[in-house]
């Protein structure tokens, strides 16, 4: 099984709601990644969990709130989003090291309204 | 730091015509790099990397890249494209901070019929 596992697909939430988004992979990887993407432009990093705790958050909002309940899963809450984090939401896993790829879910395209 | 720099936004290319991607790096650490493809709609998927070793490393679908050391490079070519390569192409290195991935601005190659 080499597949990253993202639920739902899309998702359409008011700026008041509260969601979240999910991440499964059951390739033994010990490193899950949280991406964002707009339109056109490379993944952008938000957070990285290492061996189940939060190694990297590149400055994301408090709005955004990853968990890692365990080896296999990976959760994004989302509360009182913007119009402007609207994006496909990215995630991944790999192992811990730096000479290996990352593999990479679907992705989860979010509308904020 | 790693940085990675892609060269053109976007190739438009007849089908069946050969197509180079161009990629330029930077590393003060040493060097693990990686071509990833992603189709309209989707997550990102590995084409190919290079860690050691040969400097030219192939896919299996047709696609090569080349490290060259000298002129800080990792250009992706393919000999003869199909409408079905139409994607964005996206060149990364390895940061030397832990796991984290450097992807270039990507590459949007368009085949045409």
């Amino acid at each position: 099984d080499t597949e990253v596992t993202q639920t739902p697909k899309h998702l359409v939430m008011g700026m008041t709601n509260k969601k979240s988004l999910k991440c499964e992979q059951h390739m033994g990887h010990r490193a899950m990644y949280w991406y964002k993407q707009k339109a056109k432009k490379p993944p952008e990093l938000m957070f990285v969990y290492s061996y189940e705790k939060l190694s990297i958050n590149e400055s994301v909002p408090s709005r955004f709130s990853p968990e890692c309940p365990n080896s296999s899963l990976l959760n994004l809450h989302l509360h009182a989003l913007q119009p402007e984090d609207s994006a496909l939401y990215l995630c991944a896993s790999s192992q811990p090291t730096r000479d290996t790829e990352a593999f990479f879910g679907q992705g989860t395209r979010l509308t904020v309204v | 730091a790693q940085s990675v720099t892609q060269l053109d936004s976007q190739v438009p290319v007849f089908e069946e015509a050969p197509v180079e991607l161009r990629c330029n790096y930077s590393s003060s650490v040493s060097v693990y790099l990686f071509w990833y493809v992603q189709y309209p709609n989707q997550g990102l998927q590995l084409l190919l990397k290079y860690l050691s070793g040969s400097t030219l490393v192939k896919s299996i679908n047709g696609f090569e890249a080349e490290f060259n050391k000298s002129q800080t490079s990792f250009h992706l070519r393919k000999p003869s494209v199909h409408i079905s390569d139409t994607a964005e192409y996206f060149c990364a290195v390895s940061g030397s901070g832990g796991f984290k991935t450097i992807f270039g601005a990507g590459t949007r190659l368009f085949v045409k019929a």
